[in-house]
């Protein structure tokens, strides 16, 4: 069935570190993954996406990789800083007959200066 | 700003009441999906509209209904509400053809006392 794994739940980290978020999804035909940052009360924003003809993308201090043959993909933020602190949720497409993302159950990162 | 629109920002109802809750779409898009968060919770899929059409349906209940029309906006209709109904409601809009990227709205804060 559709799924998409995330883990941590919760990640703390000290300002200036990195952190990372992994999911997994359970649909061999997902071939986008986006990952979006809501601060509380916010929308979900869209902050970078990949597709599944490549393996990793940087955007400034964020990065995503992915490993289609595992299945599963990470969210990498370096050099975090008190700004960064959010729910992150992941996503994969599904592409059958409609273009619809399953989503991960989000985690709340916590930058501490 | 994501340039999908919602109104209202806040709703204040009872028990047993219907309330509607409406969606603009960015420019262009032809893909509508309603999701619910309630709170710390994630974001749950409930309904996507393409050009007018439904093509998904996710956990949405039978007392919940929603609707694209021809100018593509959409409306969620959520009768016989209870308590448990509070929550964030999200419109997203994206292509549909393909381009699984969506945008999300400010949401919609329906709190049922």
């Amino acid at each position: 069935g559709e799924n998409v794994e995330q883990h941590p739940s919760t990640l703390s980290v000290q300002e200036g570190d990195s952190a990372v978020i992994k999911c997994t999804y359970s649909d061999s035909a997902s071939n986008y993954f986006p990952w979006y940052k809501q601060e509380l009360g916010k929308r979900p924003q869209l902050i970078i996406d990949i597709r599944s003809n490549v393996g990793e993308k940087k955007d400034q201090r964020i990065a995503v990789t992915l490993n289609k043959t595992a299945k599963h993909f990470s969210l990498h933020i370096t050099e975090t800083q008190p700004e960064d602190s959010a729910v992150y949720f992941c996503a994969a497409s599904m592409p059958y007959n409609t273009d619809k993302l399953i989503f991960g159950t989000g985690t709340r990162l916590q930058v501490f200066p | 700003d994501s340039g999908v629109t919602q109104t209202p920002k806040h709703l204040i109802t009872a028990t047993g009441q219907r309330v509607t809750l409406r969606c603009s779409p960015r420019s262009g898009d032809l893909s509508v999906y309603w999701y619910q968060q309630s709170l710390d919770q994630g974001l749950q899929f409930l309904i996507q509209y393409y050009n007018g059409e439904e093509r998904a349906k996710g956990n949405i209940l039978e007392r919940f209904s929603a609707q694209q029309f021809p100018d593509l906006h959409s409306e969620l209709n959520l009768s016989s509400l209870e308590l448990g109904d509070s929550a964030l409601y999200f419109c997203a809009s994206s292509t549909g053809q393909g381009g699984y990227e969506q945008y999300f709205g400010p949401g919609t804060r329906l709190t049922v006392t």
